[in-house]
């Protein structure tokens, strides 16, 4: 089964440091999500990406955090300086959205904690 | 703007009685989607349903079924006999340009 593979699963750093996250989509979709998900905010879309191109970002802290696809099998969120607010589960989903009407797999999420 | 409410953040029931979660949504589209997810406690959300805007038609899958009724903006999902199984957090979720998903409700199944 094809499966969107996100790396690390579990990531303890401590305030300041850089943190990647890295995501691989399933081949053959064309758009990539983030999203951070925590107890307080639930799910929050934090920036997507179709055929490679950002679409949308608003909802990502621009100071510190960054989004990029460069190519079509890696996709990568890095937040620098990180801080404790950041601790979260963040989410990795792809899908073929050819009208906006397909689903969204998701990987298994990486588990941020910045101390 | 888009937006998804999931009034009730955790429910319990006892096995084999139904549940229903509740979807409210706000859009100003006319074309948009609609969209049922299931976060069991491995984490990794797992699509169950698609409703587009036009299509109001009620659905039943084995014991899930989802009432959508544009006329009050709802988008309902209900378990029939519900199991142990069932336990998990459920989100909602609207597409039009993008996926915005609600809070999320928490089931909790009892043996």
């Amino acid at each position: 089964d094809a499966r969107v593979t996100q790396t690390p699963r579990h990531k303890v750093t401590e305030m300041g440091q850089e943190v990647t996250m890295r995501c691989q989509p399933i081949l053959g979709h064309n758009t990539v999500f983030w999203y951070r998900q925590t107890m307080m905010q639930g799910l929050e879309l934090l920036a997507y990406f179709r055929n490679r191109a950002p679409l949308d970002d608003s909802g990502m802290p621009k100071d510190r955090f960054s989004a990029e696809m460069p190519d079509a099998t890696l996709a990568t969120l890095k937040i620098q300086p990180s801080e404790p607010r950041d601790s979260a589960v963040y989410f990795c989903a792809s899908g073929q959205l050819t009208s906006w009407a397909g689903e969204l797999f998701f990987g298994e999420g990486s588990r941020l904690t910045v101390l | 703007a888009q937006k998804v409410t999931q009034a009730q953040t955790e429910i319990s029931v006892v096995e084999k009685e139904d549940v229903t979660l509740d979807c409210v949504y706000e859009t100003r589209d006319t074309t948009y989607y609609l969209f049922w997810y299931k976060q069991p406690p491995s984490g990794e959300l797992v699509f169950l349903i698609r409703r587009n805007s036009f299509d109001e038609q009620n659905e039943i899958s084995g014991r899930y079924s989802w009432n959508f009724q544009k006329s009050t903006s709802s988008f309902n999902f209900t378990i029939t006999a519900s199991q142990v199984v069932d336990s998990a957090v459920y989100f909602c979720a609207n597409l039009r340009l993008k996926y915005i998903f609600g809070t999320g409700t928490r089931l909790k199944v009892l043996a």
